[in-house]
């Protein structure tokens, strides 16, 4: 079956601290994949995505990520975070072949920044 | 800007009452999607619907329904609602054409049914 894993609930940092927050996914071809954030009471936003090409993707805010078919991973990194990060994060995959329009969301990963 | 428009915030609802979640796009597109999000559950789809009055259920469609008259609207209805159902409800559409871009969501609106 489909699915998207965030192995880690809650992350804590400091303020100007690097970031790296997790996803691993389950996909009989190479998905679609998407960061979402999400700040409180609010929807999601999109950070960023990767569906070909370079496997290195750069997003908004200063994030970026790297796709690794041969770790099935997809993590989520920023080089300094800012105290406007604090938010959840949300991975999420969509089957690339027509007909399988449907995210698959990770659990989510609650990012807390510290001074 | 793109927009998903759900048309609450937030809503208190008695058990019971039959309950209606409006979502609007602009966007022109094909897709439309309900889910529920809940701490350490994160997004569960409820229904979603392909192209006007056309729907199919998600993972967890118990205890709900979804109505899509016109390509822009799509409502998700609570029949009879129960406390389970107090949550955070998300709205979003997508383009058949576009699937590489995602999702585009709404606000969301948080549902207390007590």
């Amino acid at each position: 079956a489909q699915s998207v894993t965030q192995p880690d609930i809650h992350i804590t940092v400091s303020e100007g601290a690097s970031l790296e927050l997790r996803c691993n996914y389950s996909y009989g071809a190479t998905p679609y994949l998407f960061w979402y954030v999400q700040s409180p009471g609010q929807g999601l936003q999109l950070l960023l995505k990767y569906f070909s090409g370079d496997t290195l993707v750069q997003g908004i805010k200063g994030f970026e990520a790297e796709f690794k078919r041969s770790q099935s991973s997809f993590n989520l990194r920023k080089p300094s975070v800012h105290w406007s990060d604090a938010a959840e994060y949300f991975c999420a995959g969509l089957g690339s072949n027509f007909g399988n329009e449907k995210l698959t969301f990770g659990t989510g990963t609650r990012l807390t920044i510290i001074p | 800007d793109v927009k998903v428009t759900q048309s609450s915030r937030y809503l208190v609802k008695r058990t019971g009452e039959k309950v209606f979640l409006e979502c609007v796009q602009d966007m022109d597109h094909e897709n439309m999607f309900w889910y529920r999000q809940d701490p350490g559950l994160g997004l569960r789809l409820i229904y979603f619907s392909y192209d006007v009055k056309m729907k199919e259920k998600g993972d967890i469609p118990e205890g709900y329904s979804v109505s899509r008259e016109k390509k822009e609207r799509f409502s998700l209805i609570l029949e009879s609602a129960s406390t389970n159902q107090t949550s955070m409800y998300l709205c979003a559409s997508s383009s058949t054409l576009g699937l590489n871009y995602g999702y585009t969501f709404g606000s969301g609106t948080r549902l207390t049914v007590v």
